[in-house]
C-alpha cells in the first residue's frame, strides 16, 4: 500500500517569512495529492491539492510543488501569518476517488509574531 | 467542494455502551465515504469505506463487529462504535471521494 512521509515534524518560522513542507509518497500510481490544515479540535481544512498531470499550482499564499519522478511534493507558505499557526497534513490516493487517503503524520507549524 | 455534516461533535459514553455517529453530504449524492480515526496529537487513519447498499470495506487491524458501517443512502452514512471502551476514545471523521472532511466527532469513553 501507499506510504506517505512528511517533514518536519514541527516547524516555527518568523511572521512574514516563508515555511516549507515536504512529503515523499511511495506508490507511483497516486494521482492526486491533497493538503489540509488542521486547527485544535476541528476537522481537516482542505488548503490546496495537486493532480499528477501538473508540477505546480499556486492559490495566493500557498503553493504546492509536484516531482513524480522522485515522488515528492512540498507546501510553500509564504508571507506567514499568525493564522497560518496549525498542523497541516499532506496526503496521497490513487484510484480517482475510488481509494482513501493516505496521510502524512502532520507538522506542527509555529508562527513567531 | 461538497459540504459533509457529520453528527454529534462530541459524546461521552460509558464502557460498554454503543454510540452512532452520522455523517451526511448535504449536497452530493456520495455511493462512497471514508471513515478515519484519529488519536490525539497523531495523523489520520483510514478505517473503512461504506458503499451505499452494499458492505464496507475495512482496512486491515479494524474489526468489522466493533465498528459497524451502514451507508443506507445515498447521503447517509453511519458509524457504530459497538461495546465501546476507554481505547475507543478517539476523533471520528468521514470524508466522502470530494475528500472534503465532515468537522467530526470527538469520542469520550469513561
Amino acid at each position: 500500500g501507499e506510504n506517505v512521509e512528511q517533514h518536519p515534524s514541527t516547524l516555527s518560522v518568523q511572521e512574514g517569512d516563508s515555511a516549507v513542507i515536504k512529503c515523499t509518497y511511495s506508490d507511483s500510481a497516486s494521482n492526486y495529492f491533497p493538503w489540509y490544515k488542521q486547527e485544535l479540535g476541528k476537522g481537516p481544512q482542505l488548503i490546496i491539492d495537486i493532480r499528477s498531470n501538473v508540477g505546480e499550482k499556486k492559490d495566493q499564499r500557498i503553493a504546492v510543488t509536484l516531482n513524480k519522478t522522485a515522488k515528492h511534493f512540498s507546501l510553500h507558505i509564504t508571507e506567514t501569518q499568525p493564522e497560518d499557526s496549525a498542523v497541516y497534513f499532506c496526503a496521497a490516493t490513487g484510484g480517482g476517488g475510488a481509494d482513501g487517503l493516505t496521510f502524512g503524520k502532520g507538522t506542527h507549524l509555529i508562527i513567531q509574531p | 467542494g461538497a459540504v459533509v455534516s457529520q453528527h454529534p461533535s462530541w459524546v461521552i459514553c460509558k464502557s460498554g455502551t454503543s454510540v452512532k455517529i452520522e455523517c451526511r453530504s448535504l449536497d452530493f449524492q456520495a455511493t462512497t465515504m471514508f471513515w478515519y480515526r484519529q488519536f490525539p496529537k497523531q495523523s489520520l487513519m483510514l478505517m473503512a469505506t461504506s458503499n451505499e447498499g452494499s458492505k464496507a470495506t475495512y482496512e486491515q487491524g479494524v474489526e468489522k463487529d466493533k465498528f459497524l458501517i451502514n451507508h443506507a443512502s445515498l447521503t447517509l452514512s453511519t458509524l457504530t462504535v459497538t461495546s465501546a471502551h476507554p481505547e475507543d476514545s478517539s476523533f471520528y471523521i468521514c470524508t466522502q471521494p470530494g475528500y472534503t472532511f465532515g468537522s467530526g466527532t470527538r469520542l469520550t469513553v469513561v
